[in-house]
């Protein structure tokens, strides 16, 4: 149980465009779902916080309006990366809050913008 | 400010042989605490989690950890490595309504 995917797993897209990332809890409703952003060899930084219903809560020095977080339902949260440059090619991971100290993680979306 | 501290980039161990990675935390109050693996290119796989109770926690994969409330610790633990545990490892920190506050990560190196 406690299943978390992410589609696509690996995109590539064009300097300028848009790009939208789903984050799905398969066998859970989450209420909450967090994003967090991998450059290559480091750590997780938290981007974003995903409330179902209302709007996402930024990390300090996240742009919201590149980054548009939507969690419409209680299994679903998307990001979407807008006019995407190179700069946001990332490793993008989501996890959903199952309970107070449970957060499960998807296995990431890997983004590359040329 | 909250922080997760891996002091140890990259540990090299053989094969057979005990592990102990570390972990330190700056945070307000004693935080919820989890030790997670990452393999290349993949997600995050929980090993283990601390929240209160017991300060001696079994995780998965034969791995353990002990939190120290007098050293702001928490140790990840294993008494013998197999080359499959090559992988990186992350503290964090957090829970509850927050997201986590992952630490730099240590790279484990399996020697035969």
């Amino acid at each position: 149980g406690a299943v978390v995917s992410q589609h696509p797993s690996w995109v590539i897209c064009k300097s300028g465009t848009s790009v939208k990332i789903e984050c799905r809890s398969l066998d859970f409703q989450a209420t909450t779902m967090f994003w967090y952003r991998q450059f290559p060899k480091q750590s997780l930084m938290l981007m974003a916080t995903s409330n179902e219903g209302s709007k996402a809560t930024y990390e300090q020095g996240v742009e919201k309006d590149k980054f548009l977080i939507n969690h419409a339902s209680l299994t679903l949260s998307t990001l979407t990366v807008t006019s995407a440059h190179p700069e946001d090619s990332s490793f993008y991971i989501c996890s959903a809050r199952l309970t107070n100290y449970e957060q499960y993680f998807g296995p990431g979306t890997r983004l590359t913008v040329t | 400010a909250q922080s997760v501290t891996q002091p140890d980039i990259h540990i090299t161990v053989s094969e057979g042989a005990s592990l102990e990675l570390r972990c330190n935390y700056s945070y307000g109050a004693t935080p919820y605490l989890f030790w997670y693996v990452q393999s290349p290119g993949q997600g995050l796989q929980l090993l283990l989690k601390y929240f209160s109770g017991d300060t001696l926690v079994q995780g998965i994969k034969g791995f353990e950890a002990e939190f120290k409330r007098s050293q702001s610790s928490f140790n990840l633990r294993k008494p013998s490595v197999h080359w499959s545990d090559a992988a990186e490892y992350f503290c964090a920190a957090g829970g509850g309504a927050d997201g986590l506050t992952f630490g730099k990560g240590t790279h484990l190196i399996i020697q035969p």
